[in-house]
């Protein structure tokens, strides 16, 4: 399968502070990203579906301003959280769409303090 | 309403002994069917997936799937587990006729496997 990674693997940072997730498709063309949250124990909850070369579409409930989504190119996708807060502590994980279902990134662990 | 349902929160089995897990749907109409795992702190790995054709899907790992129609389910199976399957499972469904954003995330089985 199509291979996505995500960077950094794991972040800490400060309340307040701005974190910026980067999602890459290595072997192939993306033209659609997802992103996910996930709370420990569990299920993925999609927060927004990135096109590239345009506005992402946020799930209901999720804040566009503060969750900043960038497609700029087809392998590339970046999630920015903004004045992050504890509760912004999650894992993230993005995906690519593929012809008929997504490939998954390892994921990055966000802590904020 | 629409759903995806696993059924079972967690759980444990002995290393060698088989396994089931379940997943059930609901929507009208034959979705796509996956099954991923995730292993602690890592991201998610497809077992295997069904579209269409024969019922029993083969999947990596030493993994099948049944899909029945009649049942509305997608169970998991591995006759002879290894303590390195110990992961979440989760069951996904991609409506039929939605595009592939619509994945719909089971809430997951936790396995634990006992030496």
């Amino acid at each position: 399968g199509a291979v996505v990674s995500q960077h950094p693997s794991w972040v800490i940072c400060k309340s307040g502070t701005s974190v910026k997730i980067e999602c890459r498709s290595l072997d192939f063309q993306a033209t659609t990203m997802f992103w996910y949250r996930q709370f420990p124990k569990q299920s993925l909850m999609l927060m927004a579906t990135s096109n590239e070369g345009s506005k992402a579409t946020y799930e209901q409930g999720v804040e566009k301003d503060k969750f900043l989504i960038n497609h700029a190119s087809l392998t590339l996708s970046t999630l920015t959280v903004t004045s992050a807060h504890p509760e912004d502590s999650s894992f993230y994980i993005c995906s690519a769409a593929g012809s008929n279902e997504q490939f998954f990134g390892p994921g990055t662990r966000l802590t904020v303090l | 309403a629409q759903s995806v349902t696993q059924p079972d929160i967690h759980i444990t089995v002995s290393e060698g002994a088989s396994l089931e897990l379940r997943c059930n749907y609901s929507y009208g109409a034959t979705p796509y069917l996956f099954w991923y795992v995730q292993s602690p702190g890592q991201g998610l790995q497809l077992l295997l997936k069904y579209f269409s054709g024969d019922t029993l899907v083969q999947g990596i790992k030493g993994f099948e799937a049944e899909f029945k129609r009649s049942q509305s389910s997608f169970n998991l199976r591995k006759p002879s587990v290894h303590w390195s399957d110990a992961a979440e499972y989760f069951c996904a469904v991609v409506p039929w006729g939605s595009s592939y954003d619509k994945v719909i995330f089971g809430p997951g089985t936790s396995l634990s496997v006992i030496p």
